[in-house]
C-alpha cells in the first residue's frame, strides 16, 4: 500500500516566479491537506481540500492556492514567489469520517527560492 | 488562540537513558493531541496519539499521557537508542476536519 507521495523532491525557483507541487494521498483517503514548514520551526496549516473544494485555510495569502482532482490528488501553487517562500513543503492525507482522523503525511519538497 | 509550547532542543542524551520531552498546550474546547517524529530529510510520522483526557497513547517504547488538568502531553521512553535521533514535534486538533497546530519541534540526539 503506497504512502502519501509528493513531487518533486526538491526545486529551485527565483523570486517572482511561480511554482506548482503535487500530492497523491494514500489509498483510501479523501482529504488532502498542506502545510509549509520553514527552516528550524513546526508546520504550518496552508489549506485543506475535500470533495474538490477548499474546506479550510490557513493564515497565507491568496498567492498560495490549490486544486484537488477526482482521483483525490491535489496541487499546491505558489505565485509570485518571495525568498520567505522557502520551506519544506509538506502533503498530509486523511479520510473524512464526520470527525477528525489521522493525518499522514508524505516525505515533502523542498522548495528553495534565490 | 490554540497554541503548543515544547521544550527547546537539542536535547543529547545516552544510548538507553531515560528520554521526556515535555509538551504544554492551550486550546478551546477538548482537542486531540499528537507526536510526530521527523527522522532526518524525511517527512512527518504519527508517532502516537491520546484523543481524550486520561488517555494514553504508546508506540515503539514511547508514552505520553493527556493530562487534561496540567493541560500537558510529555512524551517519555525509558531506553532510547542512537536510532531514536530525530526531531520530535507535539500537536493539536480542535476541529472536526483535523487540522493540525504544532510545537516547534525538540530536536533529540542520542550518542552511543
Amino acid at each position: 500500500d503506497a504512502g502519501v507521495t509528493q513531487s518533486p523532491t526538491h526545486l529551485i525557483k527565483t523570486r517572482g516566479q511561480q511554482v506548482t507541487l503535487r500530492c497523491s494521498p494514500k489509498s483510501g483517503h479523501d482529504t488532502v491537506s498542506w502545510y509549509q514548514q520553514a527552516l528550524g520551526q513546526g508546520p504550518q496549516f496552508i489549506f485543506q481540500y475535500y470533495e474538490e473544494e477548499e474546506r479550510q485555510r490557513g493564515n497565507f495569502p491568496d498567492r498560495f492556492s490549490g486544486h484537488q482532482f477526482p482521483n483525490y490528488s491535489s496541487e499546491l501553487n505558489v505565485n509570485a514567489l518571495l525568498l520567505g517562500d522557502s520551506a519544506l513543503y509538506l502533503c498530509a492525507s486523511s479520510q473524512d469520517r464526520g470527525r477528525a482522523d489521522t493525518q499522514y503525511f508524505g516525505p515533502g519538497t523542498r522548495l528553495t527560492v534565490l | 488562540g490554540n497554541s503548543v509550547t515544547q521544550m527547546e532542543g537539542p536535547v543529547t542524551l545516552s544510548e538507553e537513558a531515560f528520554l521526556t520531552i515535555n509538551c504544554t498546550y492551550t486550546a478551546t474546547g477538548y482537542p486531540s493531541l499528537f507526536w510526530y517524529v521527523q527522522y532526518p530529510g524525511e517527512g512527518l510520522q504519527l508517532l502516537l496519539k491520546a484523543t481524550k483526557a486520561d488517555d494514553k497513547g504508546s508506540n515503539k517504547g514511547f508514552e505520553a499521557t493527556y493530562r487534561k488538568e496540567t493541560t500537558s502531553f510529555h512524551l517519555e521512553k525509558g531506553s532510547v537508542q542512537v536510532s531514536d535521533s530525530a526531531v520530535y514535534f507535539c500537536a493539536l486538533s480542535t476541529d472536526s476536519w483535523g487540522k493540525l497546530q504544532f510545537g516547534a519541534g525538540t530536536q533529540v540526539v542520542v550518542t552511543p
